[in-house]
């Protein structure tokens, strides 16, 4: 069956602009994590969706950051007024329930801010 | 605060021989233990977990030990093939947060030579 996906795959953006990132998640999946690798660091956690609420949105680093989630599907991780900082791998992944930490991971998208 | 380090950002073995991939915590609240593998531009992949309850997992030719009174997880490949070259993730969770929120530590990137 079909994985996580995410769009777009790379985004080069100028320092002070908007983007936008979206999630796919596995049909079905319940609950969806929205996480950021930056250069040679680790995974590190932003937001936790169960079905459209956002019961953990503690990782978020400043208010710049917003994501929903809509439908109990596609998810969205808003950034506004970008960043140097920000650059960095945006990954996604679901799981069948909230809780579970075996977590699906989508391909990421790479945000270059200019 | 980094809660879940790995010391070791590259390994290198032979074909054949054992890998094993160190990692360490810092928080006792931590009671679910996680390896994660991953390609270039692809997302992490779950490879195997423990619980805080056991010691040791073993699934094939992977094996996770758990100390818990040094705070230190290790991830044993046996035999090593030159398809398990990637960038090893190991992640720590709490169970009561009931939201399976992981806590990364910084990768390990192996390198199995044929």
């Amino acid at each position: 069956g079909a994985g996580v996906s995410q769009s777009p795959s790379n985004k080069v953006t100028e320092k002070g602009k908007d983007v936008e990132l979206r999630c796919d998640p596995i049909s079905g999946h319940t609950a969806l994590y929205w996480y950021r690798q930056s250069l040679g660091q680790g995974l590190e956690f932003l937001i936790y969706f169960q079905g459209n609420s956002a019961p953990d949105k503690s990782g978020l680093p400043s208010d710049r950051f917003s994501a929903e989630r809509t439908g109990g599907s596609v998810s969205t991780l808003t950034i506004q007024r970008t960043q140097q900082e920000d650059s960095a791998v945006y990954l996604c992944a679901s799981s069948a329930q909230g809780g579970s930490y075996e977590q699906y991971f989508g391909p990421g998208t790479r945000l270059t801010v200019t | 605060d980094q809660q879940v380090k790995q010391n070791s950002p590259s390994l290198s073995v032979q074909e054949g021989r054992i890998s094993i991939l160190n990692c360490d915590y810092t928080n006792s609240m931590f009671d679910y233990f996680l390896w994660y593998k991953k390609y270039p531009a692809e997302g992490p992949t779950f490879l195997i977990s423990i619980s805080s309850i056991k010691d040791k997992n073993e699934d094939g030719r992977f094996t996770v030990f758990l100390n818990k009174s040094a705070k230190h997880l290790s991830l044993h490949i046996v035999p090593s093939q030159p398809g398990d070259s990637a960038v090893y993730f190991c992640a720590a969770s709490r169970g009561s947060s009931n939201t399976g929120k992981l806590i990364f530590g910084q990768g390990t990137t192996l390198q199995v030579k044929p």
